[in-house]
């Protein structure tokens, strides 16, 4: 089982809706990372915090808007989607922000925008 | 810029096969990291292998092995013997020194039929 959580699983939502997507972790790592991966691509890294805070962000349009509230707790934050949006997100963390352990991921949440 | 290949597409095996994924991978530093990452169909991604660029010995965990090769900037991975709960999506990735996050390579989907 994998130690890092998502809730929920999957998710539809429209295209007005306000949703959101929420990730745990009880490892005590400093570092949480949201991805987006498109059906037979691979992970695209959207966001990274580090001790709390917004470190890398990709360009990741304004619809998305993540939120750390606490070390253990990562939320993505959905609004006005558009049906491209549709993929599975996947949450990790790691001990620091980069290259030093590995990242450990959670299993995501498959999100279907209609 | 930092880049890595994988030219496997899809590879299909019987069980008990040997098999080789391939990565080549591009970076202009001279530390960096390597790493290889299986998705099974639940989709969270389980951290197998990471090695750094000074580290050239080659490793085997069980039927897993890597091969590291600086000279061809390849970081080859072996499963002998493959069972089809090997079946996934490998992918490689690399990271280079400092706060760098991940680039994946586009995954090679492996399919190991009983």
């Amino acid at each position: 089982d994998t130690e890092v959580t998502q809730t929920p699983k999957h998710l539809v939502m429209g295209m007005t809706n306000k949703k959101s997507l929420k990730c745990e972790q009880h490892m005590g790592h400093r570092a949480m990372y949201w991805y987006k991966q498109k059906a037979k691509k691979p992970p695209e890294l959207m966001f990274v915090y580090s001790y709390e805070k917004l470190s890398i962000n990709e360009s990741v349009p304004s619809r998305f808007s993540p939120e750390c509230p606490n070390s253990s707790l990562l939320n993505l934050h959905l609004h006005a989607l558009q049906p491209e949006d549709s993929a599975l997100y996947l949450c990790a963390s790691s001990h620091v922000a980069g290259v030093t352990g590995e990242l450990f991921f959670g299993e995501g949440s498959r999100l279907t925008v209609l | 810029a930092q880049k890595v290949t994988q030219a496997q597409t899809e590879i299909s095996v019987v069980e008990k096969e040997d098999v080789t994924l391939d990565c080549v991978y591009e970076t202009r530093d001279t530390t960096y990291y390597l790493f290889w990452y299986k998705q099974p169909p639940s989709g969270e991604l389980v951290f197998l292998i990471r090695r750094n660029s000074f580290d050239e010995q080659n490793e085997i965990s069980g039927r897993y092995s890597w091969n590291f090769q600086k000279s061809t900037s390849s970081f080859n991975f072996t499963i002998t013997a493959s069972q089809v709960v090997d079946s996934a999506v490998y992918f490689c990735a690399l990271s280079e020194a400092g706060n760098t996050p991940l680039v994946f390579g586009k995954g090679t989907r492996l399919s190991v039929i009983a």
